[in-house]
């Protein structure tokens, strides 16, 4: 079965500064896809960013960006220029087979204005 | 475009009753699947339906938990005798077709929180 983990339960973080959350997963399959979602206090689920395993380039969307070290099987979460609207829920996800999204614990992010 | 629309938004039962959610997927989407979030955890898969069909149902308790999804109309997550421990956030998400699932593609309604007093 596949397995996600996030170490940090809570992170905090200056306004303007960077952060890194770190996820690690264990899974057999050579072929899957990763992601970071958002949760506000709304509580809706928001898709961040997205990694293809085959592709060895670190995704990046804007201020967030990935380092997927695929034979460690670790996929952390870089957020640069931290915002105040950054402040969320932040879930690693795998997917890789037939039973949906495997979502880790999830990391509290705080950001300090 | 209506995104994924779930209510209620809250819930709240007396153990022994009967609680049933609502999703309706976005426009154009036929593939739906359910999760569950209890407190501090992340969201966990429940089941995987496409219209009239449930394609994987690995994640439901095998008692009082059920899911539809009709021809005409939301999918539908139902859960007979509610217990306190049933008490969580139900999360609905949907996708044009499998793949797009699995490659991210996979649009979340904001939840339905169930209380279980």
């Amino acid at each position: 079965a596949q397995t996600v983990t996030q170490s940090q339960p809570e992170m905090s973080v200056q306004e303007a500064e960077t952060v890194t959350l770190s996820c690690t997963y264990d899974t057999s399959e050579s072929d899957y896809y990763l992601f970071w979602y958002k949760q506000p206090p709304s509580r809706q689920m928001i898709l961040v960013i997205r990694q293809e395993a085959y592709k060895q380039q670190n995704a990046t969307e804007n201020r967030f960006s990935v380092n997927f070290q695929k034979a460690a099987k670790s996929f952390s979460l870089k957020i640069s220029d931290s915002q105040l609207g950054d402040a969320a829920m932040y879930f690693c996800a795998y997917i890789g087979g037939a039973d949906g999204l495997t979502f880790g614990k999830g990391t509290h992010l705080i950001i300090q204005p | 475009n209506a995104g994924v629309m779930q209510n209620p938004r809250h819930l709240v039962r007396r153990r022994g009753q009967e609680a049933r959610l609502r999703c309706s997927p976005m426009k154009g989407h036929s593939h739906v699947y359910w999760y569950r979030q209890l407190p501090e955890e992340g969201l966990k898969f429940m089941v995987y339906l496409q219209k009239e069909n449930i394609i994987d149902e690995s994640g439901m308790p095998k008692e009082r938990f059920s899911a539809e999804f009709p021809k005409e109309g939301p999918s539908i997550l139902r859960i007979q005798q509610v217990v306190r421990g049933d008490s969580a956030a139900y999360f609905c998400a949907s996708s044009s077709n499998r793949l797009a699932a699995n490659t991210g593609e996979l649009f979340f309604g904001e939840g339905s929180r169930l209380t279980v007093l």
